[in-house]
């Protein structure tokens, strides 16, 4: 089975300052990583996503992601934090075996609060 | 504007009173899903869909009903609500046949069950 850990619930960083939330994952085989955002009352957007290649992965509004595969790990970055990005982030993982379901498997979401 | 529509977006029933949550998507995605939203729990898949006419279990499938009728369309039917049904519910697409692709998600649907 397939599962993600996102291990702090909230982030707190302030406005400026460089910001990683972290993500480890467990899967079989070799894994496709996304990463999603949610804001308040909406659904979830999509950031970025490791399929194959290049392990550092850049996405939208500034963030990239670097993948580990020593570590299992897939941690979203971003140099400068903006008030603007605070919401609750999801981790996600899907086996590359699974052409069927092509399940995501969340994590329990982070929140990221950018203090002005 | 490329989307996923989800409706209601607010519902609040009784328990045993049957209702259905419509999805539908404007993007010719072959693939859809449903998921559900817990505290602590991140997202669940319900049911998914390869194509039309083409429905599978998920994680979470007990309660639910779906039905791929036409492309665009997958419906989620609780056929006897009851109050653990009590959840934030995602609608989500992804195109072609190939599991590389990403999630289009509607913006939910938050189900209260009395």
């Amino acid at each position: 089975a397939q599962s993600v850990a996102q291990p702090e619930d909230q982030v707190n960083v302030a406005e400026g300052n460089p910001l990683t939330v972290k993500c480890t994952y467990s899967v079989s085989g070799n894994p496709y990583l996304f990463w999603y955002v949610q804001y308040p009352n909406r659904g979830l957007q999509f950031l970025l996503k490791y399929i194959t290649g290049d392990n550092l992965v850049k996405g939208s509004y500034g963030f990239e992601a670097e993948f580990n595969k020593s570590q299992t790990s897939f941690h979203l970055k971003k140099p400068s934090a903006l008030v603007s990005d605070s919401a609750l982030y999801f981790c996600a993982v899907r086996g590359t075996r699974d052409t069927g379901r092509r399940a995501l498997t969340f994590g329990s979401g982070t929140r990221l609060q950018v203090q002005p | 504007e490329a989307q996923v529509t989800q409706n209601p977006r607010y519902l609040i029933t009784v328990t045993g009173k049957k209702l259905t949550v419509t999805c539908s998507q404007n993007m010719n995605h072959e693939y859809m899903s449903w998921y559900r939203q817990d505290p602590g729990l991140g997202l669940r898949q319900i049911y998914y869909s390869m194509n039309v006419e083409v429905t599978d279990k998920g994680d979470v499938p007990e309660g639910y009903k779906v039905s791929r009728k036409e492309k665009r369309n997958f419906p989620l039917i609780l056929e006897s609500p009851s109050p653990n049904q009590t959840s934030l519910y995602f609608c989500a697409s992804s195109p072609g046949t190939t599991n590389t692709g990403e999630l289009f998600f509607g913006e939910g649907s938050r189900l209260t069950v009395l």
